[in-house]
């Protein structure tokens, strides 16, 4: 099993990214995923899941109209589309599997997004 | 401040067994199962319990999980060196419709 996050920057306050995490190991079409932020030195954040064919999502209410989590089973990918970024969507974000319904169990190594001006 | 209270931390000297306690509500662990991670440092979390007290293939057994109510503990028995970490727990809240962790414990071993 291997996620991989990627598209995590530095962006402007207001601004917007991509981020992709790549999975592999394991039938992707079949798991549902999550995303958990995590700022450094802090504890975790949960963020967003969705199910496996994509059509359920569920959402942070601090990230709720600003964020959106996609899944691509075609291409094994998990995307987080964030938009109208705050400084306090600063942190590391993971992407993770979930373990049929009870929770993330693995997860991808991070990637870092700062939100400054 | 988050749904689930966890001391920020704990201690024990090798070969002690140390115990975290998680407590929540009706909404998150008095209904859904809970998870228990390890974050190392500069790591990714790593999952040591899952479904209150099931241990996922290679994590040691002297690690355990239980849940009664609307708390959750994890102990750690036979404490080592390499124990030394953060320890989250986790679980599903109805109320808010989202996934909720701990503050996280962070274990020394002296």
């Amino acid at each position: 099993v291997q996620l991989v996050e990627s598209g995590g920057g530095s962006v402007q306050p207001g601004g917007s990214l991509r981020l992709s995490c790549a999975a592999s190991g394991f039938t992707f079409s079949s798991y549902w995923m999550h995303w958990v932020r995590q700022v450094p030195g802090k504890g975790l954040v949960w963020v967003s899941r969705i199910n496996s064919d994509g059509r359920n999502t569920r959402y942070a209410d601090s990230v709720k109209g600003r964020f959106t989590i996609s899944k691509d089973n075609a291409k094994n990918t998990l995307y987080l589309q964030m938009n109208s970024l705050r400084v306090e969507d600063t942190a590391v974000y993971y992407c993770a599997r979930d373990l049929y319904g009870v929770g993330p169990d693995f997860w991808g190594q991070g990637t870092l997004v700062t939100v400054s001006s | 401040q988050s749904v689930l209270t966890q001391a920020p931390s704990a201690s024990g000297t090798p070969g002690q067994r140390v115990t975290i306690s998680c407590s929540g509500s009706s909404s998150n662990i008095g209904s859904n199962t809970v998870n228990w991670y390890q974050q190392l440092p500069g790591t990714a979390p790593k999952l040591l319990i899952h479904s209150n007290n099931q241990r996922p293939s290679g994590v040691p057994d002297r690690l355990s999980g239980s849940k009664s109510g609307t708390s959750a503990s994890l102990a750690i028995s036979g404490l080592q060196s390499e124990d030394e970490a953060d320890y989250y727990c986790a679980a599903w809240d109805d109320s808010l419709n989202g996934y909720v962790f701990g503050i996280g414990t962070r274990v020394t071993v002296l």
